[in-house]
């Protein structure tokens, strides 16, 4: 079937500029996790959704950072006033469950690749 | 919070013998451990995982080790090939719908 999806692949920004990253997770999935890979790094957690609790927005690294999640599916990422620090790819994966053998699997989409000139 | 650490950053390999990337994490909370293929220019691709209730799972030439109470956990792929050249990332996680978290990544270059 069709895994999580991310658009756009790519985005080049200027600083200063407002940007905005989708994600579509697989159907029926309802945990979606957004997380952040900075050049030669590991995954870095910044926000999650579970069903219709409140996000956990623990691990976005400022203000300019906000998310959300319409109708318990597609999510949308954004970065506000964009900086040179903000480049990297934005990586969403989603969890079939919320509860179960099967809840901690996280699968990840292809990313976006953020660059802020 | 939990921190994952990964050794080694790179690994070569001659085609057709055994890989080995060990991963280790500091709470004993955690309870769930991925393993993670990524290629270059796509996103992590899970290939095996392992729970705390369990010290070994295999799957084809992959297999994965878990010892809980050392708090590590490694990764070993038998008969390399070519295509099993990527990074390689470890994580761990509390128990339920929690986020991930990463070691550094193993870069493992299978040479032919």
């Amino acid at each position: 079937g069709a895994g999580v999806s991310q658009s756009p692949s790519n985005k080049v920004t200027e600083k200063g500029k407002d940007v905005e990253l989708r994600c579509d997770p697989i159907s029926g999935h309802t945990a979606l996790y957004w997380y952040r890979q900075s050049l030669g790094q590991g995954l870095e957690f910044l926000i999650y959704f579970q069903g219709n609790s409140a996000p956990d927005k623990s691990g976005l690294p400022s203000d300019r950072f906000s998310a959300e999640r319409t109708g318990g599916s597609v999510s949308t990422l954004t970065i506000q006033r964009t900086q040179q620090e903000d480049s990297a790819v934005y990586l969403c994966a989603s969890s079939p469950q919320t509860s179960g053998p099967r809840s901690y699997e996280q699968y990840f989409g292809p990313g976006t690749r953020l660059t802020v000139t | 919070g939990e921190n994952v650490e990964q050794h080694p950053s790179t690994l070569s390999v001659q085609e057709g013998d055994s890989a080995v990337i060990k991963c280790t994490y500091s709470d004993s909370a955690s309870n769930y451990f991925p393993w993670y293929k990524q290629e270059l220019g796509k996103g992590p691709q899970l290939i095996i995982d392992i729970r705390s209730n369990v010290g070994e799972k295999k799957d084809q030439r992959i297999a994965v080790t878990l010892n809980k109470t050392a708090k590590h956990f490694s990764l070993h792929i038998t008969e390399t090939q070519p295509e099993d050249s990527a990074v390689y990332f470890c994580a761990a996680s509390y128990p339920g719908n929690t986020p991930l978290v990463f070691g550094k990544g193993t870069r493992l270059s299978v040479i032919a």
